[in-house]
């Protein structure tokens, strides 16, 4: 089991729907992850927010778009996405932003499959 | 950009029988940390590694960290099935809020 709770664990969608995924921890992290992960691939880090700002934006498409409104939760809004967008979408949180020693903890992600 | 390596990307052993994968990267790490991800799972911290030389051991699990810091090392003595998943090692450069993961080790393990 994970401490960190995404929903929905599956999703389909349509190349013109829009769609959020959520993500939400408990675990007083100050420091949240979104991560795409292809089959047999790793982990590709995609955002991160630091104190609920965003800190790191890995030149992802803006159709993918991210949001965190407080420091339990981090959302990702998806529109007009394409099929090659079909993957696994990790959340993650570590405790301090900044601090390379502080080990992520992932959630059990969504599965998305772009039709 | 940074880039880090594991050998090899799959290996299919008896149970009982050793396991190693390398992890190298192209930049000097401050940190390496090691991630074992499960068939249709997520990845779950194993361990870190800081200083250089450093060798750290979890029952049958042994880590190693490169006395240059940009190599790394998981050994398993005597594998069970238990251990089937993908091995990811993941280490730090320049900014400490972006963690680069190796393109890991598939493990399967039979009887």
């Amino acid at each position: 089991d994970t401490e960190v709770t995404q929903t929905p664990k599956h999703l389909v969608m349509g190349m013109t729907n829009k769609k959020s995924l959520k993500c939400e921890q408990h675990m007083g992290h100050r420091a949240m992850y979104w991560y795409k992960q292809k089959a047999k691939k790793p982990p590709e880090l995609m955002f991160v927010y630091s104190y609920e700002k965003l800190s790191i934006n890995e030149s992802v498409p803006s159709r993918f778009s991210p949001e965190c409104p407080n420091s339990s939760l981090l959302n990702l809004h998806l529109h007009a996405l394409q099929p090659e967008d079909s993957a696994l979408y990790l959340c993650a949180s570590s405790l301090r932003p900044g601090v390379s020693n502080s080990p992520l903890h992932f959630g059990n992600g969504t599965r998305l499959t772009v039709t | 950009g940074q880039q880090v390596m594991q050998i090899p990307q799959y290996q299919h052993v008896q149970e009982g029988e050793d396991f190693t994968t390398y992890c190298n990267s192209s930049t000097t790490l401050s940190n390496i940390q090691w991630y074992k991800q499960r068939p249709g799972g997520h990845p779950v911290f194993l361990i870190q590694l800081v200083k250089s030389g450093e060798v750290k051991k979890q029952k049958r699990l042994t880590f190693q960290f490169g006395e240059a810091k940009k190599n790394s090392s998981l050994h398993i003595t005597a594998t069970q099935t238990t251990d089937v998943g993908t091995y990811f090692c993941a280490g730090h450069t320049g900014t400490a809020s972006k963690l680069t993961f190796g393109t890991g080790t598939r493990l399967q393990v039979t009887l």
